[in-house]
């Protein structure tokens, strides 16, 4: 199975001010059809997760765009331009290049 | 607007079965995948398999071979995610969810599953 690995896993930031939260896959994941099937989920406190961001940098309708998404091969970014106080919560970045889907193990956002 | 909305919590006993149910609205159920994910309490996310329920085709991971048993009644737009043979280590929030295993874009509100003697 893909390891997913996030990096920090908690990470204390002030209001306005940018967050990043990387992710490392432990085999490349860009797919024998030419996609690289890497999103990002975010999970507010007592919430089931939500999906933000898929096929590395595509955002879905409705995620703010403060939210992006880079990166290639086994390394990504999830960047928060300005963060606010609804963006609180853990964040994870999940794999589906190959069988089975894997999760990363959570950053958590807070405010400091 | 599509809605998945899941049976209640559980509490069940060591070596029992559980049965969670996931109602989907507002959308052709029989034309999107339905997976399910477990969380175990404060801990990170587990992706258990997933099914068609046009089809009825299920796969799943190698960890729940021979307990895990997914099944659906389009005449309801009703998926349901059986797990066999419990332990303590089953106690978890279990999410269905709706997408493909790329774009995992609908969750329900999870149902939380007890496993205690």
């Amino acid at each position: 199975d893909i390891v997913m690995t996030q990096t920090p896993l908690s990470s204390p930031v002030t209001l306005g001010q940018p967050a990043s939260i990387s992710c490392r896959s432990s085999q490349s994941l860009v797919h024998s059809d030419g996609n690289t099937y890497l999103s990002w989920l975010q999970q507010r406190p007592g919430q089931p997760p939500r999906l933000l961001i898929y096929k590395i940098s595509n955002r879905l309708s409705g995620v703010p765009d403060r939210f992006s998404g880079s990166g290639a091969g086994t390394d990504f970014t999830l960047k928060i331009s300005k963060v606010e106080a609804e963006d609180v919560g853990v964040y994870y970045c999940t794999q589906a290049s190959q069988f089975p889907v894997t999760f990363g193990q959570g950053t958590r956002l807070e405010i400091k | 607007q599509v809605q998945l909305v899941q049976s209640g919590a559980e509490v069940k006993k060591p070596g029992a079965s559980v049965k969670v149910s996931c109602k989907a609205s507002g959308y052709t159920f029989t034309s999107y995948e339905i997976n399910w994910v477990r969380q175990a309490t404060g801990q990170g996310l587990e992706w258990m398999g997933w099914m068609s329920p046009n089809s009825g085709q299920t796969g799943h991971i190698q960890k729940f071979q021979g307990r895990v048993t997914m099944t659906r009644d389009t005449s309801i737009s009703t998926a349901y995610m059986e797990l066999s043979s419990l332990t303590s280590e089953d106690t978890a929030v279990y999410y269905c969810v709706r997408g493909t295993w790329e774009l995992l874009e609908h969750w329900g509100q999870g149902t939380l599953v007890t496993v205690s003697s």
